[in-house]
């Protein structure tokens, strides 16, 4: 069974830093591009972030280029995602997501809460 | 980056259809064949129902269909059912490794 389970939520200030992690069971982690997407509670959904299975191939949302980086550990099964420079419109729920090579996304994390606020 | 229009709402009847629209630009809908949507429940994270504009993922019922005309992609649901009631987003490439997702449409069963 496929499991995508989030973590390292929580309340920062802005300005600050947060890094997600993501850990992968129930299929070869190494061979699926993997991405973040985030919601506001109550609100839509908002592409984040993308990369390839080696790595070496990463995008952003404008929103995110430049305090976001994306990042995979195959060896441990486990996507990450450190944000800097935390804003308040970057409060959301954070979802770990598997692509299924066909440019969209099947498998969804539960998903962590970030909160932005002083 | 901005997000594909979609109509806040759509209602409809059991057994009846409803077509949700999904308007973008050149750069995404437009100018891919990439165009997947998405079910949400409440409280629940999102299901894929539609990928590639028009293929559906093994399991989703056929009375769920997407096609796309020019920068308009859209789903329809046929024979509307209760569980059917939920949040609907589509999805783009956008080229350069980026997606964009629809602004949202929530579907009430009447």
């Amino acid at each position: 069974e496929v499991q995508l389970v989030e973590s390292g939520g929580g309340l920062v200030q802005p300005g600050g830093s947060l890094r997600l992690s993501c850990a992968a069971s129930g299929f070869t982690f190494s061979s699926y591009w993997m991405h973040w997407v985030r919601q506001v509670p109550g609100r839509g959904l908002m592409w984040v972030s993308l990369i390839n299975p080696d790595g070496s191939i990463t995008g952003y949302a404008d929103s995110v280029q430049g305090r976001f980086t994306i990042s995979r550990d195959n060896a441990k099964n486990t996507l990450y995602l450190q944000m800097n420079s935390l804003r308040a419109e970057d409060t959301a729920v954070f979802y770990c997501v598997r692509d299924t090579s066909d440019f969209s996304f099947d498998y969804w994390g539960q998903g962590t809460l970030v909160t932005v606020s002083s | 980056q901005s997000a594909l229009t979609q109509p806040r709402s759509v209602s409809g009847s059991p057994g009846q259809s409803v077509t949700i629209s999904c308007t973008g630009t050149s750069s995404d809908v437009d100018g891919y064949n990439h165009v997947s949507w998405y079910q949400q429940h409440p409280g629940k994270a999102p299901k894929l129902m539609i990928y590639d504009v028009s293929k559906r993922p093994s399991g989703v019922p056929d009375r769920f269909s997407g096609s796309k005309s020019g920068n308009t992609a859209s789903l329809t649901i046929s024979g509307l059912q209760a569980e059917d009631e939920a949040d609907y987003y589509c999805c783009s490439y956008a080229g350069s490794y980026t997606y964009v997702f629809g602004s949202g449409t929530k579907v009430t069963v009447l």
